[in-house]
C-alpha cells in the first residue's frame, strides 16, 4: 500500500458513456498527477495539480477532464472517448516544490473502451 | 529541459545471477534520480532514490544504483535475481528547476529465467 488509492480498478466503457476515475490521498501531499500508460509506450504525463491548481495540462484531448476539488482528491471525467484510450491510468501524489521527493502511486484503473 | 535514456528495452536474466539496468540522463541542474518497479497490473513502487547525499544508494528488495555524474548514469543492480524480480523498472529524473515534474525512461522489463 502506497497510501494512494484508486478507484474503480477496472472500467468497462463505451464510446458514448461519461465515467469518473477517483484518486484519493491521505499522505497530506500537496502535489496530484494523472498519468497514461498504453502498451509498449512511455508512461505520459497528461494533468498536474498543486494545492488545487492544475498546473499542467500535456495536450490532452478535451474528452479527458479533471477535477481536483481538494489536496486530497483527484478525479478524471471520461466522456465519448475512443479505443485509442483504452490504457492504464495512474494517478500519484508527492510534495510539491521539493525537488528530492519521490512521487507515490496508486494501483491503477485499467480502462477499457469499446 | 531534462530527459531520461534507458538503454534496454528487455533484459533477459538466469535466476542467481546479477542484474544490470542501464539508465542516462540529462538535466540542466543537480537532479534528484529515482528507480520505480512496476509488477503486472500493479501500480509503480518506489526501489530507491539519488538525491545528492551519498553516490551509492541502497534499496528495497537488495537492489543499488550508483550515481555517475561525470557519466551522467544512474544504473540499477541487484547480485542475485529472484524470480519475484520479474516486472518493468522505470528510472525517473527530477529537476530542481523543473518544479514537481517527473521525467519517466520508457522501462526495461525484466525477465528471470529458472
Amino acid at each position: 500500500e502506497t497510501g494512494v488509492t484508486q478507484t474503480p480498478r477496472h472500467l468497462v466503457m463505451g464510446m458514448t458513456n461519461k465515467k469518473s476515475l477517483k484518486c484519493e490521498q491521505h499522505l497530506g501531499h500537496n502535489a496530484m498527477y494523472w498519468y497514461k500508460q498504453s502498451a509498449k509506450k512511455p508512461l505520459e504525463l497528461m494533468f498536474v495539480y498543486n494545492f488545487k491548481e492544475q498546473t499542467e495540462n500535456n495536450s490532452v484531448p478535451s474528452r479527458f477532464s479533471p477535477e481536483c476539488p481538494n489536496s486530497s482528491h483527484l478525479f478524471l471525467h471520461l466522456h465519448t472517448l475512443q479505443p485509442e484510450d483504452s490504457a492504464l491510468y495512474l494517478c500519484a501524489s508527492s510534495q510539491g516544490g521539493q525537488g528530492d521527493t519521490e512521487a507515490f502511486f496508486g494501483q491503477g484503473t485499467r480502462l477499457t473502451v469499446v | 529541459a531534462q530527459s531520461v535514456t534507458q538503454l534496454d528495452s528487455h533484459v533477459s536474466v538466469s535466476e542467481g545471477t546479477p542484474v544490470l539496468l542501464r539508465c542516462n540522463y540529462s538535466s540542466s541542474y543537480s537532479p534528484s534520480l529515482f528507480w520505480y518497479v512496476q509488477h503486472p497490473n500493479k501500480g509503480l513502487q518506489l526501489l530507491l532514490k539519488y538525491t545528492s547525499a551519498a553516490t551509492l544508494v541502497k534499496g528495497i528488495n537488495g537492489f543499488e544504483a550508483e550515481f555517475k555524474k561525470s557519466e551522467t548514469s544512474f544504473h540499477l543492480t541487484k547480485p542475485s535475481a529472484h524470480m519475484s524480480d520479474a516486472a518493468e523498472y522505470f528510472c525517473v529524473v527530477r529537476g530542481m528547476a523543473a518544479g514537481n515534474k517527473l521525467t519517466f525512461g520508457g522501462g526495461t522489463r525484466v525477465l528471470v529465467k529458472p
